[in-house]
């Protein structure tokens, strides 16, 4: 059964800092996603990686795949308190799209 | 706005109740997916549909059902609704072309009392 776990679960970080969070799962997979949740919202798909050694970057974040070592990190550079929100992980193990398994999700809140 | 629409946005029942869920996928989308977020489980897949077939099962109690019709809108069956059944429900649609994304709808949030 493919699990995918992250951490940490909880950030709490201040205004200007960086922080990684990590997302390590269990079975061979060449297609992971990084979603954004606001509270009572929907995901917003943020990147997806489809090979081994992707970077993706959009404005304070990036997002990396090491395929062989099976984890995802999500880098956050010079937060500001926009980014406060749920994120999560999520694995598809499938050849053309199927069901993601998802990690537990990280809380990160941005104090001023 | 990801395309991926779902009716109700909210949803109050009571404890053996019986609703559906109903989900229009992006245009040009056939897959249609269904998910369960609560606090205990996380976020859980419950089903998918290709083009009106069941093509995948996941953690979805036998009390729920679900179909997808012919102009690809999704409908999901809860019945003998109990407390623990309260979640928002999501939608999400995948693309026919690489890299295959989901696109998940706004949700219902389904509460039993």
């Amino acid at each position: 059964e493919l699990k995918v776990e992250q951490n940490p679960l909880f950030l709490s970080m201040q205004e200007g800092k960086n922080y990684t969070i990590y997302c390590n799962y269990s079975t061979t997979s060449d297609r992971l996603y990084w979603y954004r949740q606001d509270p009572g919202k929907s995901l917003e798909s943020l990147f997806v990686l489809l090979s081994n050694g992707a970077v993706k970057q959009e404005g304070r974040l990036m997002a990396s795949l090491d395929t062989k070592a099976r984890l995802s990190t999500l880098h956050i550079t010079a937060a500001v308190h926009d980014l406060s929100a749920t994120y999560f992980c999520a694995v598809d193990i499938g050849s053309s799209g199927s069901r993601l398994t998802f990690g537990e999700g990280t809380q990160l809140t941005v104090n001023p | 706005d990801s395309g991926v629409t779902q009716t109700p946005k909210h949803l109050i029942t009571a404890t053996g109740q019986r609703v559906t869920l109903r989900c229009s996928p992006r245009s040009g989308d056939l897959s249609v997916y269904w998910y369960q977020q609560s606090l205990d489980q996380g976020l859980q897949f419950l089903i998918q549909y290709y083009n009106g077939e069941e093509r995948a099962k996941g953690n979805i109690l036998e009390r729920f059902s679900a179909q997808q019709f012919p102009d690809l809108h999704s409908e999901l069956n809860l019945s003998s609704l109990e407390l623990g059944d309260s979640a928002l429900y999501f939608c999400a649609s995948t693309s026919r072309d690489p890299p295959y994304e989901q696109y998940f709808g706004p949700g219902t949030r389904l509460t039993v009392t």
